[in-house]
């Protein structure tokens, strides 16, 4: 049974760029949720996807977008990177009710640096 | 504004001995919490979680006891072993915000042989 994958697994980036991230679900989840780990800290959740729609978003700018595929895939897409996005970026896949209970899986996450 | 809060930064342990990581919430609205587990260079693993109906659930070596009214919980695990170290990191989840895990900053435990 295949968990959640991540592509890629590393990314060097200069300040201005655009990086594009990728996801795909475990198995038989239709959700796909983002986040972005700074060094020491918890992960903090960017956005959601569920239906092909963006369900929930965290506190972060239009920089940030996503996209979900009609096979549930998803990917991120960060416009004009700052040395600040620098982070381990999470994804995380769930049975997409969203409502009580739900567990969200994670991936291995993709890890950027901007110079 | 933290309202998830891991306190310990670290934690050393014994083999053979318990370990407890603790965790401590603000928001009231929470009410799904759960315990992960994460390796370097990998994505957090689950490992158990618990509803706000309840206080306590166990899935073998480990248990999460939660004690709503101090808006804490507490992860034990018995007995620990050289494989259980890691950073463990507290989630919850909330009827305001239901889509989305906040969590806290992580607990860095190593268990010693």
């Amino acid at each position: 049974d295949a968990g959640v994958t991540q592509s890629p697994t590393h990314l060097i980036k200069t300040r201005g760029q655009q990086v594009t991230l990728r996801c795909s679900p475990k198995s038989g989840h239709d959700t796909v949720s983002w986040y972005q780990q700074a060094l020491g800290q918890g992960p903090q959740f960017i956005f959601q996807y569920y239906e092909e729609e963006e369900r929930q978003r965290g506190n972060f700018p239009d920089r940030f977008s996503g996209h979900q595929f009609p096979n549930y895939s998803s990917e991120l897409n960060v416009n004009a990177l700052l040395l600040g996005d620098s982070a381990l970026y999470l994804c995380a896949s769930s049975l997409g009710s969203g409502g009580w209970g739900e567990t969200q899986y994670f991936g291995p996450g993709t890890r950027l640096l901007v110079l | 504004d933290q309202q998830v809060k891991q306190n310990s930064p670290s934690l050393s342990v014994q083999e053979g001995r318990i370990s407890i990581l603790n965790c401590d919430y603000t928001n009231s609205m929470f009410d799904y919490f759960l315990w992960y587990k994460k390796y370097p260079a990998e994505g957090p693993t689950f490992l158990i979680s618990i509803s706000s109906i309840k206080d306590k659930n166990e899935d073998g070596r480990f248990t999460v006891f939660l004690n709503k009214s101090a808006k804490h919980l507490s992860l034990h695990i018995v007995p620990s072993q050289p494989g259980d170290s890691a950073v463990y990191f507290c989630a919850a989840k909330g009827m305001d915000s239901s889509y989305k895990l906040i969590f806290g900053s992580g607990t860095r435990l190593l268990v010693r042989p």
